[in-house]
């Protein structure tokens, strides 16, 4: 099974909270799994990715969790601010292929 | 340094037309992708390329092809155009060709009337 199951499709946050996504996936074949956040008129851009060897990694504000067992993984924004309103993406692809299978996009916004 | 540079960035057909959309890497990266993103959705894998040659092609009809440079640029070519291929199609550069971090250009916003 190709597909990465992404939810919720939408999320409100006050500023200062924490914003909550999560990816589910079928095929144990996958081995890398992006995140991707996308604003307006402009590309996905790369946020933080992971590899299954292990189970979380953090980059400033952005933390992926990632549960080999249960196949899941999930993007957590601490502290989020307006200008995290967007359009965030998970994504995993297989070990010999740069092709991205995406989830179906969560639109995030922050209010003040 | 330059980002994924894609061109044009908007373009509007009528049905049966054919078209070319361009895409250069980020220097030194080796590997495009191509992408389609209808308004809504999640990016969909059309192909990729790696040093000219073809390393993987999504589910998409034979009216979509693609071609790689030398210097790694890349054409995403579209003929006998539909009203349904009207959609923002994204171009993705990395080093190499398997399983590395992909970054995306802005996309070409092709409207189909």
């Amino acid at each position: 099974q190709q597909q990465v199951k992404q939810s919720p499709q939408s999320l409100i946050v006050q500023k200062g909270g924490i914003s909550i996504i999560n990816c589910a996936y079928e095929n144990t074949a996958f081995d890398y799994f992006p995140w991707y956040q996308q604003f307006p008129g402009k590309g996905p851009a790369l946020l933080i990715a992971i590899r299954p060897d292990v189970s979380e990694k953090k980059e400033g504000r952005f933390t992926i969790s990632f549960n080999k067992s249960a196949k899941q993984f999930s993007l957590h924004i601490m502290d989020s601010q307006p200008g995290d309103s967007a359009t965030y993406f998970c994504a995993a692809s297989m070990k010999n292929t740069d092709k991205l299978i995406f989830g179906t996009g969560t639109r995030l916004q922050v209010f003040p | 340094d330059a980002g994924v540079t894609q061109s044009p960035t908007h373009l509007i057909k009528t049905r049966g037309q054919h078209v070319t959309l361009r895409c250069s890497p980020i220097s030194g990266h080796k590997s495009v992708s191509w992408y389609q993103q209808v308004l809504g959705q999640g990016p969909q894998f059309i192909f990729q390329y790696y040093e000219k040659e073809e390393r993987g092609r999504g589910n998409f009809p034979d009216r979509f092809s693609a071609r790689q440079f030398p210097n790694y640029s890349s054409e995403l070519n579209v003929n006998a155009l539909l009203l349904g291929d009207s959609a923002l199609y994204l171009c993705a550069s990395s080093p190499g060709p398997r399983n590395q971090p992909q970054h995306f250009g802005d996309g070409t916003r092709l409207s189909i009337l």
